[in-house]
């Protein structure tokens, strides 16, 4: 049973457009999500993460929109760059499972210049 | 400061053979977690040690298992190589126990022939 849901599984997007990405999960003692980029040949990076406590996080063009109720969650890409091509991965972990995390499936995202 | 090292980087192997898999964690980093990641499934993960001690454990055979030295050095076994065993081996340190952001390395590129 997949615990984090992610969508689309490819994404095309013009330079300066926006990039939403969004993911689902099952279980609302999640508490903990967390969005990494990977590039090809490299392992994925920390991009921005949040907390079920607030709704929306911004850390430069990069935004989480955090929707409890729903139990939903996405990324959302301001002003997307080329080298913003990259999969994009959400996450979720529970607290008292140390770090045991429970990853979607990525979406890849191309920018066209 | 050193990121993650994951050696080696790429691994042919056959069928039945058995493998292992080593990584270097962040200084001061305790916790090391292994993933499986294919096309497709995404992140699966396999296992965590924190202080030489497994913690979580994934859903995954027996064949799969790991261990963490005093350094905080881990690796990672399998045993009897099956075809579906082909994916990159993703290794993440990271600084606290719980929720802390991961650190993942390049990953070894596992091949079963």
């Amino acid at each position: 049973q997949q615990q984090v849901k992610q969508s689309p599984q490819s994404l095309i997007v013009q330079k300066g457009g926006i990039s939403i990405i969004n993911c689902a999960y099952e279980n609302t003692a999640f508490d903990y999500f967390p969005w990494y980029q990977q590039f090809p040949g490299k392992g994925p990076a920390l991009l921005i993460a949040i907390r079920p406590d607030v709704s929306e996080k911004k850390e430069g063009r990069f935004t989480i929109s955090f929707n409890k109720s729903a139990k939903q969650f996405s990324l959302h890409i301001m002003d997307s760059q080329p080298g913003d091509s990259a999969t994009y991965f959400c996450a979720a972990s529970l607290t008292n499972t140390g770090n045991q995390f429970y990853f979607g499936t990525g979406t890849s995202l191309t920018v066209i210049p | 400061k050193a990121g993650v090292t994951q050696t080696p980087r790429y691994l042919i192997k056959t069928r039945g053979q058995q493998v292992t898999l080593s990584c270097s964690p962040i200084s001061g980093h305790r916790s090391v977690s292994w993933y499986q990641q294919t096309p497709g499934q995404g992140l699966q993960f396999l296992f965590e040690y924190f202080s030489e001690t497994q913690r979580n454990k994934g859903n995954f055979p027996g064949r799969f298992s790991g261990r963490q030295f005093s350094n905080s050095r881990s690796e990672m076994n399998v045993s009897t190589l099956e075809l579906g065993d082909s994916a990159l081996y993703l290794c993440a340190s990271s600084v606290d126990t719980y929720n802390s952001p991961l650190h993942f390395g390049n990953g070894t590129r596992l091949t079963v022939t």
